[in-house]
């Protein structure tokens, strides 16, 4: 089982991205999808999730207003969008599966470096 | 929240073992037993190794193993071999805004 994610993005200051996360197998039904991101020289920071049956989010305040997460059930993908980017935006997105056990991510993207330069 | 704090590296020969620690506060590790690790070679996506504390999924060798003990998590690679040369992080589960929280990771070698 893979989670495909898209390439590499170049934006500018004040601009917008958008990172999709495909599963290779129907792996997403019934689970929360989960974005995570690393900033260089530092460690993962946790942005949110997604339902992926429901499509409810839940993000942490730092991207409240800034983020959105959506999903299409019928090709097993799930996106994220993060808007008004900034140079401390330029990290590596990961989408991540969240276990059954709850409180970890059994299912990783390889990352999506998002580099924000003017 | 500031991240959970990891020693920035560890190391060990071929066979020995390394042990990994990630102190948060009792708001964090010290509140839950929801603390996992994740092994993570650069470019490729990182792999859950324990959970839970001390629970392994299915596929990772039993020479992985997870400990807690107040406010710090400890995860020992036992018997070292060079695929295990990657880095580590911990992560725990708060619960509340911001649900998870990351350590700062750790870069392992195997000399």
């Amino acid at each position: 089982v893979q989670l495909v994610q898209s390439q590499a993005e170049v934006r500018k200051p004040g601009a917008s991205v958008k990172v999709s996360c495909q599963a290779s197998e129907d792996i997403f039904t019934g689970y929360y999808i989960h974005w995570v991101r690393q900033a260089p020289g530092q460690g993962p920071e946790w942005m949110g999730r997604i339902n992926f049956n429901g499509g409810g989010t839940t993000f942490t305040q730092k991207f409240q207003g800034r983020v959105t997460m959506t999903r299409d059930r019928s090709i097993n993908e799930a996106y994220m969008e993060l808007s008004r980017l900034t140079t401390d935006d330029t990290a590596i997105y990961y989408c991540a599966r969240e276990s059954d056990f709850d409180d970890s991510f059994d299912y990783w993207g390889q990352g999506t470096l998002v580099m924000v330069s003017s | 929240q500031s991240a959970l704090t990891q020693p920035p590296s560890a190391s060990g020969s071929p066979g020995q073992s390394v042990t990994i620690s990630c102190t948060g506060t009792s708001n964090d590790v010290g509140a839950y037993n929801y603390v996992s690790w994740y092994q993570h070679h650069p470019g490729k996506a990182p792999k859950l190794m324990i959970y839970e504390v001390n629970k392994r999924p299915s596929g990772v060798p039993d020479r992985f193993s997870g400990s807690k003990s107040g406010n710090t998590a400890s995860l020992t690679v036992s018997g070292l071999q060079a695929e295990d040369e990657a880095d580590y992080y911990c992560c725990s589960y708060l619960g509340s805004d911001p649900r998870y929280l990351f350590g700062t990771g750790t870069k392992v070698t195997v000399l």
